[in-house]
Formats: C-alpha cells, sequence, structure tokens
C-alpha cells in the first residue's frame, strides 16, 4: 500500500464552479478525515467518516460543501458555487479506530 | 483562546544546535501528536503519546498531562530538520485531531 493518496494535487478553478476532491485511505482504515489549511495556519477539522458513515461536520462546512464515502474505501468532498475564500490546501487523513493518522499529500485549492 | 498554542512561531537555527518546540493544551485529551509538514504540503506524524517519553533517531517528544503540555526536541538539528512542526490533540481515541498553528524551522548550515 501506497498511503493515502488524494486527487488532484492542484485545482484552480473560477468563482462559482464547482469542485470536487478525492481520497484515497489507506486500505485497512476505518476512519476517513477531511481538514483544511490556509496559508500559516495549522489545518482545522471539516469532516470525519468511520466506514460509509459521517459522524461529525464541523460548523466550517457550509452547505456548500458536501463529503461522501460511499462504500466505506475512498471519499469525495464537493465544493459547490465556489467563493475566493475557499482557496486552501485541503488534507485527507485515515486511520484505524485508535491509531495515528496518516496525510495524504492535500489538494491545493485556488479560486479566482 | 486555541485550544493548542505552540511556541515560538518562528524559530531559526545554526546546524548542530538543539532545539526545542513547546505546545500547551487546554482540554483534556486522550493522545497528543507532533507533525512534521514539508513545503508542498505532506503531513508526516512524528509522535502519537499520551504520558512520557518518545524518542526517534534525533527527535525526542515527552508530554506532562498534569501541566498539559508537551515538548518536542531536536538534537544536532541538520537543515533537513527545516519544516513545519504542529502539535495536535484528540480529545478522546482515534477522534478528529485540533491543531495548533505550527511551528517553523529554519535550521541553517
Amino acid at each position: 500500500d501506497t498511503g493515502v493518496s488524494q486527487d488532484p494535487r492542484h485545482k484552480i478553478t473560477k468563482r462559482g464552479q464547482n469542485v470536487t476532491f478525492r481520497c484515497d485511505p489507506i486500505s485497512e482504515h476505518n476512519r476517513l478525515y477531511w481538514y483544511r489549511q490556509t496559508l500559516g495556519q495549522g489545518p482545522e477539522f471539516l469532516t470525519y467518516f468511520q466506514n460509509e458513515a459521517q459522524l461529525e461536520k464541523s460548523r466550517l462546512l457550509s452547505d456548500r460543501f458536501s463529503a461522501e464515502r460511499p462504500k466505506g474505501s475512498f471519499s469525495t468532498l464537493e465544493i459547490q458555487r465556489t467563493e475566493q475564500g475557499d482557496s486552501a490546501m485541503y488534507l485527507c487523513a485515515s486511520s484505524l479506530t485508535t491509531g495515528k493518522a496518516f496525510f495524504g499529500q492535500g489538494t491545493r485549492l485556488t479560486v479566482v | 483562546k486555541n485550544e493548542v498554542e505552540q511556541s515560538p512561531q518562528n524559530l531559526t537555527a545554526q546546524e548542530g544546535e538543539f532545539i526545542t518546540i513547546n505546545c500547551s493544551y487546554s482540554v483534556g485529551i486522550s493522545a497528543l501528536h507532533w507533525l512534521q509538514q514539508h513545503p508542498g504540503g505532506g503531513i508526516v506524524s512524528l509522535f502519537m503519546l499520551s504520558s512520557g517519553k518518545k524518542k526517534h533517531g534525533r527527535l525526542i517528544a515527552t508530554i506532562n498531562i498534569q501541566e498539559k503540555h508537551s515538548s518536542l526536541h531536536i538534537t544536532a538539528s541538520h537543515p533537513r530538520d527545516s519544516a513545519v512542526y504542529i502539535c495536535a490533540v484528540s480529545k478522546a481515541a482515534g477522534n478528529k485531531l485540533t491543531f495548533g498553528g505550527g511551528t517553523r524551522v529554519l535550521v541553517k548550515p
């Protein structure tokens, strides 16, 4: 297994467009997390899944954001009607229920 | 006030120097994590600890649960140690992480 992978690595989009990011966790990991990181700041929690169930969503996750993990394996994070304030690094991590988290390389989103 | 505070925000050291980064937290935790982030975004987990001390190569992490404080030490620092070091806590086993703001470390040759 090659670890957590995220796709794409970079995305430039025009304001108002929809974007979707994908995360493939380490295969045996049942927990999957999405975080957002803006320049110079530490990451902030967005949402997490245990298997296919979305267990918690941050208040940061407005109604323009939606995340899924349909079969308990890969996950997608969609942002509708993007705004310039959505520009950030979107990080995915996975873990076993009580283990340490392994992070992907992130998807850097730029909204122009 | 943030639940996880790190100091210093920035640190410059000469190669070979001993480096200490501090982390204080204000909530009950299940574990504290030290992470390393290089330019380009990738985050690597260095340590996960809930008590005492852990060592891996030139890196040492300690935690004092009573004082809600942890330190990350880098011995004999090297330019390849230049990165952002982030402290994070999980309030329950396997739960989401709450991050500090990070410490940007630059080690000059």
